[in-house]
C-alpha cells in the first residue's frame, strides 16, 4: 500500500512571495503519477501539476512547480509569485500507474497568502 | 460544457438511516470514482467503476455500494448511518478507468451530516 504524508499542517506567505510545500511518500512501485491538488472554501478539488515518475524533468505550471526528488520520494510544490487566490488546502496525492481514478492523498497543507 | 454535478450538495440525515448520493460525470467520461473526505483530512479512496463494473474498491464496509448506469452516471449509497459517515463525499470522473495521462476532474461534493 502506498502512502502520503505531508508534514506542514499549516503555512503562510506574504503575497508576491515563493512558498514551497513538502510531500512524501512510500511505494514500491516503480512508474507512477503524482499530482498537487488545490482546494479553495468552495471545496472542489482542482489539479494544479502533475508528474509523471519516469520523467527526470520537473513539471511547471506557470506559478507552481516542482521538485521531484524519486530516490528519496519527494514531491514538493514551490509557488512563486503567491497571490491572495492562491489561499486554499493543498494536497499531494499518488496514483499507480494503470489504477484509474485511484489516488491516495495527504493530510494536506493549509497555505494562507497575506496582503 | 458541463463539469461533474453532484446531488444534493448539502444533507443532514440521523442514525441508523440510508442514503445515497449522486454523480453525472464529465460528458464522454466513463470512469467514475468516490472519495470521502473527513473534516480536516485528505479524500480517502471508496470505489471506482468503469463501464458499469467496480474496478476498485477502498477499505469501506459493505454498508457502503454503489453502482454505475448505462449512462455513466453513478450512485453512492450508504447504509445504517453511522455519526463517523459525516463527510464531504466527492465524485471524480476521468476518461477512462486506466490513467495513461488522463486528468482526474472533481465535482464540489455532496455534504453528509448524520445526527
Amino acid at each position: 500500500a502506498q502512502t502520503v504524508t505531508q508534514s506542514q499542517p499549516e503555512m503562510s506567505v506574504q503575497e508576491a512571495e515563493t512558498v514551497t510545500l513538502s510531500c512524501t511518500y512510500d511505494t514500491s512501485e516503480n512508474n507512477y503519477y503524482l499530482f498537487w491538488y488545490k482546494q479553495p472554501p468552495s471545496r472542489q478539488m482542482i489539479l494544479v501539476i502533475r508528474q509523471e515518475a519516469y520523467k527526470q524533468q520537473n513539471a511547471t505550471e506557470n506559478r507552481f512547480s516542482v521538485n521531484f526528488q524519486k530516490a528519496a520520494k519527494s514531491f514538493s510544490l514551490k509557488i512563486s509569485d503567491s497571490q491572495l487566490g492562491d489561499t486554499a488546502m493543498y494536497f499531494c496525492a499518488f496514483n499507480r500507474e494503470n489504477a484509474g481514478n485511484m489516488l491516495t492523498f495527504g493530510g494536506g497543507t493549509r497555505l494562507m497568502v497575506k496582503p | 460544457d458541463a463539469g461533474v454535478t453532484q446531488s444534493p450538495t448539502h444533507l443532514i440525515k440521523t442514525r441508523g438511516q440510508h442514503v445515497t448520493l449522486r454523480c453525472s460525470p464529465i460528458s464522454g467520461h466513463k470512469s467514475v470514482s468516490w472519495y470521502q473526505q473527513v473534516l480536516g483530512q485528505g479524500p480517502q479512496f471508496i470505489f471506482q467503476y468503469y463501464e458499469k463494473e467496480e474496478r476498485g474498491r477502498g477499505n469501506f464496509p459493505d454498508r457502503f455500494s454503489a453502482r454505475q448506469f448505462p449512462n455513466y452516471s453513478s450512485e453512492l449509497n450508504v447504509n445504517a448511518l453511522l455519526l463517523g459517515d459525516s463527510a464531504l463525499y466527492l465524485c471524480a470522473s476521468s476518461l477512462s478507468h486506466s490513467f495513461s495521462g488522463n486528468t482526474i476532474y472533481f465535482g464540489e461534493g455532496s455534504w453528509l451530516t448524520v445526527v
